[in-house]
């Protein structure tokens, strides 16, 4: 079965830099979901989008953003990078209101130096 | 709002013991409670989910679940553990349209 598709899968940027890590759903959801799981943290809920609408909002800095595009896949572009944004970046996807039918991608690694 | 507390940031057990991984949980609806696994270096794997219906709930790699409402309890188990179990295991309940995960418990498996 098709799963959720990130890319890329690791990626290395330098303070100050910008960075945008994509995200392909599961075919047919129209649901996405990122959070970011820092070195021995737990994954934090960062955004999530439904019909390229925002749908709701967790604990995300004002230098990132996020945007839902019309085939669904969703991009989040981090600027001015700094050593603490360096994490796992994980995207989810579900049907609307299906949250407990939420499947994980595995993941962009992105180490800032 | 919804929030979980995972007992124990590492359970280390011998190879062949019960495994009992602890999570409590705060709600104020029906929760939909979650455990995942994840791998050094890996990704999020979901092992079981409780929604409605039978409070006992089997997930994948011999592990299961039991929901609890009186105790507010969703604890992992697995009667007899491998080596390749050793990982971060975290328990997660859906918060209107997120997962609110736990701080995760680390199992360690001795030979």
């Amino acid at each position: 079965a098709a799963g959720v598709i990130q890319s890329p899968r690791h990626l290395i940027k330098e303070k100050r830099e910008t960075a945008t890590l994509k995200c392909y759903p599961i075919p047919r959801h129209d649901t996405v979901y990122w959070y970011q799981q820092g070195p021995g943290q737990d994954p934090q809920f960062l955004i999530s989008f439904y019909e390229k609408m925002q749908s709701d909002k967790g604990s995300i800095p004002d230098r990132f953003s996020a945007q839902q595009f019309s085939d669904y896949h969703s991009e989040l572009n981090m600027s001015s990078l700094e050593l603490g944004d360096s994490a796992l970046y994980f995207c989810a996807s579900s049907l609307e209101g299906y949250i407990y039918e939420q499947y994980f991608g595995p993941g962009t690694r992105l180490t800032v130096t | 709002a919804q929030s979980v507390t995972q007992l124990g940031s590492h359970v280390s057990v011998s190879e062949g013991a019960l495994v009992l991984l602890r999570c409590n949980y705060s709600s104020s609806v029906p929760p939909y409670l979650f455990w995942y696994v994840q791998y050094p270096n890996q990704g999020l794997q979901l092992l079981l989910k409780y929604t409605t219906g039978a409070t006992l709930v089997k997930g994948i790699n011999g592990f299961e679940a039991e929901f609890k409402k009186s105790e507010t309890s969703f604890h992992l188990t697995k009667p007899s553990a491998h080596m390749s179990d050793a990982a971060e295991y975290f328990c997660a309940i859906a918060s209107a349209s997120k997962i609110i995960f736990g701080s995760g418990t680390r199992l360690s498996i001795r030979p």
